[in-house]
């Protein structure tokens, strides 16, 4: 167990709907981290947060935003969703910049 | 940005077989991480090594900075090791951008 809890395991919607994915980093950890894993894309980075701020952007959609809350809980959201935003998307959290990330065990996403 | 090469793509064992993974990248880092991505999708944890060697039981890493590549060591392979092991990086001249960069991984097949 990592210490990072991720909501819902497993998600199944259709497309053109909106989901919240939810991310608990590990106790005392001020950065979060959102990766997106597909077949054909790999693990990407989406975008990172610290103590609440945006620090990092990478390869996120227009269509998906997240955000860190005072409580240090993360939400990314994915609106008018594709096919092709099937994916198993990942929180991972780290106390530091660049210090060890430690990773939740995803949230499975099904687009019909 | 940084780029991650890890050879080789597959690699198919006996149980009991030893093995080594590579881990190439293109800059100077300062977090290097291996994970082994489980047939449930799980992202575990192997070794935090920006250098030096680090042991753990069966396995073991070894990171040269200096020369740019770390090498994962499975020894007496088991069923269970079987999955996608990932190396990462952090480049330490991406600026604020913090985001940890992943390898394709290398697919690894243990069997009985």
């Amino acid at each position: 167990d990592s210490g990072v809890t991720q909501t819902p395991k497993h998600l199944i919607t259709a497309t053109g709907q909106r989901v919240t994915l939810r991310c608990s980093p590990r106790s005392g950890d001020l950065s979060v981290y959102w990766y997106q894993q597909s077949l054909d894309q790999g693990l990407q980075f989406l975008i990172q947060y610290y103590n609440g701020e945006e620090r990092a952007k990478g390869n996120i959609l227009e269509r998906f935003s997240a955000q860190q809350f005072p409580d240090l809980h993360s939400e990314l959201n994915l609106s008018s969703l594709e096919l092709g935003d099937s994916a198993l998307y990942f929180c991972a959290s780290s106390v530091l910049f660049t210090g060890e990330l430690f990773f939740g065990e995803g949230s499975r996403l099904t687009v019909l | 940005g940084i780029q991650v090469e890890q050879s080789p793509p597959d690699l198919i064992l006996q149980e009991g077989a030893n093995s080594t993974l590579r881990c190439n990248f293109s800059d100077s880092v300062n977090n290097l991480q291996w994970f082994h991505q489980n047939p449930w999708g799980q992202l575990i944890n192997l070794f935090y090594i920006p250098s030096g060697t680090k042991q753990n039981g069966r396995l073991s890493a070894t990171t040269v900075a200096t020369e740019r590549y770390s090498l994962l060591y499975i020894s007496s392979s088991q069923t269970t090791d079987s999955g996608v092991y990932f190396c990462a990086v952090i480049s330490n001249s991406g600026g604020s951008n913090y985001k940890l960069t992943f390898g394709k991984g290398t697919l690894l097949t243990v069997n009985p």
